[in-house]
């Protein structure tokens, strides 16, 4: 149980245009998702919390007009990166929180923009 | 300020030699969790903690909360190269909303 999909995988995307990554919780309500960006062998640096229904908190130093989030059901939240820059390329995972504060992670999409 | 300090950052190893992977705060965690990540994919959860002084394992790794809850212990014997990978540490603390603090993490390497 407790399985967290994203899609995609893997994007390519040129200067200047938005890409949106979805995150799905497949077998149980995510209330709670959050979203994270890592780079090569660091570790994760949270970026947002998405709560469904409601809007995102981000934390300090994340624009929240850059990197939009929705999480309109219990079981998918968005994160769009607009109008992206090559700074932008990075690992994204997105993870639900489970019912003891633990949270379950997607598989990470990775981001190369050109 | 990193709150949840862990060590080592890197630690490369033989088959069969066994290890231990750190992780400490001054700042008291409702929980603790710890995640293994391979290359190019999401963390994926180990275990749980939430008790002070609780040990657990799972098949040779052996996870310890400690006693005040502010720091933790993953030990791992008889390593093999499927160990290879980076370790997380994250504490939850009942005042974040769910969030997590993730230490450093440990990129470890088994060389058969």
């Amino acid at each position: 149980g407790a399985v967290v999909s994203q899609h995609p995988s893997r994007v390519i995307c040129k200067s200047g245009t938005s890409v949106k990554i979805e995150c799905r919780s497949l077998d149980f309500q995510a209330t709670t998702m959050f979203w994270y960006r890592q780079f090569p062998k660091q570790s994760l640096m949270l970026m947002a919390t998405s709560n469904e229904g409601s809007k995102a908190t981000y934390e300090q130093g994340v624009e929240k007009d850059k990197f939009l989030i929705n999480h309109a059901s219990l079981t998918l939240s968005t994160l769009t990166v607009t109008s992206a820059h090559p700074e932008d390329s990075s690992f994204y995972i997105c993870s639900g929180q489970g019912v003891m504060d633990e949270q379950f992670f997607g598989p990470g999409t990775r981001l190369t923009v050109l | 300020t990193q709150l949840l300090e862990q060590s080592p950052q890197f630690l490369s190893i033989q088959e069969g030699e066994n290890l231990t992977v750190y992780c400490n705060s001054s700042s008291v965690f409702s929980s603790l969790q710890w995640y293994r990540q391979e290359p190019g994919e999401g963390p994926v959860l180990l275990v749980t903690v939430v008790t002070g002084g609780e040990v657990k394992k799972l098949k040779r790794l052996t996870f310890q909360f400690g006693d005040a809850r502010k720091d933790s212990s993953l030990h791992i014997t008889a390593a093999q190269t499927g160990d290879t990978g980076l370790y997380l540490c994250a504490g939850a603390r009942s005042s974040n909303t769910g969030k997590l603090i993730f230490g450093q993490g440990t990129t470890l390497q088994v060389k058969p």
